[in-house]
């Protein structure tokens, strides 16, 4: 069975103190990894899709990185406008046209 | 540009009474659509999700049921509400893509529906 897990669930920042989330996966084989913003209240807001090894997508200050076991999730200087809850996904080659989700990691940035 | 919209935002409904949530998605065409449940402080329970007209694929047994009337409309269903059943719900859509329209593509949200249960 797919799974998901992230870390740390939650990770308090002060403005400018750039952290890494990590998402650890076991799947039999990854069709796509996929990072996700969520504010309180609101449904979660799409960011990257990774799909193999290697590779590394940016916007603004995040940056997401993929290994055969774990993603990272690198919020570089963050501000308060970054706070929010990231989730993690992966759709693998067992599980058609299904995600599984982590639990999350609630990120808070006081400036 | 495609768009997802999703009502009602908040419902507040008696245990047993039935439950009906909308899901409609703008800019595509025979989308793959889903529904989750979110639990406070937990992750996305996926709830039902469908590839196309009529063909719905159910993850939890449960009193909840799913129907697809429309390609592009999803809709969530309960005769008799029960109090576990309260939580965030979200819809969601999802495109083929690449070689062949072989893979399914990111999930884009809707904006939630809080649903408690007294």
């Amino acid at each position: 069975e797919d799974q998901v897990t992230q870390s740390p669930e939650a990770l308090r920042l002060q403005e400018g103190e750039s952290s890494s989330l990590n998402c650890s996966y076991t799947v039999s084989g990854l069709r796509g990894l996929f990072w996700y913003r969520q504010d309180p209240g609101k449904g979660p807001e799409f960011l990257f899709t990774l799909y193999s090894a290697g590779e590394e997508k940016e916007k603004k200050r995040l940056k997401a990185t993929l290994t055969k076991k774990e993603s990272f999730l690198h919020i570089t200087a963050p501000k308060p406008e970054d706070s929010a809850t990231y989730l993690c996904a992966v759709q693998s080659t067992d599980s058609w046209g299904k995600f599984q989700f982590g639990a999350g990691t609630q990120v808070v940035v006081t400036p | 540009s495609q768009t997802i919209h999703q009502w009602p935002a908040t419902l507040v409904q008696p245990v047993g009474s039935p439950l009906s949530l909308e899901c409609t998605v703008e800019g595509t065409s025979n989308p793959n659509l889903y529904w989750y449940r979110q639990a406070a402080g937990r992750g996305l329970q996926l709830l039902f999700y469908s590839v196309g007209i009529g063909q719905i694929s159910s993850e939890v047994p449960q009193n909840l049921s799913a129907s697809r009337p429309q390609d592009r409309q999803f809709i969530l269903s309960s005769k008799k509400l029960l109090l576990s059943d309260s939580g965030f719900y979200l819809c969601a859509w999802s495109v083929m893509t690449g070689k062949g329209l072989s893979n399914i593509g990111e999930l884009f949200f809707g904006e939630g529906s809080r649903l408690t249960v007294l």
